[in-house]
């Protein structure tokens, strides 16, 4: 059975970067597509989805992000990471990763469909940013 | 980017009622919608995925219903432990967006 866990500094101070790593264990299922993803919750706040990236290393990000994130692979470590660059105050959240699969499904003869849920999920880590 | 909407923000119930929890998105979704169910201090845990199809292991007065725009989940005989707060999520479209959250609590 995979699990994640988010490993990382609880602190950043302002205007510095963020990094965070996923290791995850128990492996998966060869025959289907994933996506490792982060998701983060501020305090008594809802949850964003900040990223993902492909098991081939293709990386998608939320746009208010887009210009200082980044999320990569590490197959080898069995990891996957993220890096939030110029941090602020508004950064400071609990941050979750978790794998997203692919599931594919055939309503009629040579149709398909694609449906897309995050169905593991790290326990997550909370950051703060302050000096 | 999709705009999810639930309502209501909160909900009181007692143990044994059937509660209904609404989502809308801004724009069309076909069945790419996704519930997740939330304990204090816990992660999110995936509830129901296209729509209406429950994941293994959640019980069965858990459903999940609607398409296009509109969709609801409903909770059959409340029981103690569903005390959470639930949100919904697009995944029709990048960047995924979740809803804001319904908030379940018990009478």
């Amino acid at each position: 059975q995979v699990q994640l866990q988010e490993s990382g500094p609880g602190l950043v101070k302002p205007s510095q970067t963020l990094s965070l790593t996923c290791t995850v264990s128990g492996g998966s299922d060869s025959t289907v597509k994933y996506y490792w993803t982060w998701i983060r919750q501020p305090a008594g706040k809802g949850l964003e989805w900040v990223g993902r990236v492909s098991t081939s290393g293709v990386s998608d990000y939320h746009p208010s992000l887009r210009s200082r994130v980044s999320i990569s692979l590490d197959t080898s470590e069995s990891q996957f990471s993220l890096t939030l660059f110029s941090v602020t105050a508004a950064d400071t959240a609990v941050y979750y990763c978790a794998r997203e699969t692919e599931e594919m499904t055939s309503p009629s003869w040579g149709l398909y469909d694609y449906y897309y849920y995050m169905n593991v999920w790290g326990k997550g880590t909370t950051v703060i940013v302050s000096s | 980017d999709i705009q999810m909407t639930q309502s209501p923000s909160s909900l009181s119930a007692s143990v044994g009622d059937s509660v209904t929890i609404t989502c809308r998105s801004s724009q069309t979704i076909d069945r790419s919608l996704n519930w997740y169910q939330q304990k204090s201090g816990k992660a999110p845990k995936l509830l129901i995925s296209a729509s209406s199809s429950l994941q293994s292991g959640v019980p069965s007065r858990f459903r999940g219903s609607g398409s296009g725009t509109d969709f609801t989940l409903t909770i059959g005989s409340l029981q103690p432990e569903d005390l959470a707060i639930y949100y919904c999520q697009q995944t029709d479209s990048l960047p995924y967006s979740f809803g804001q959250g319904t908030k379940l609590e018990l009478k």
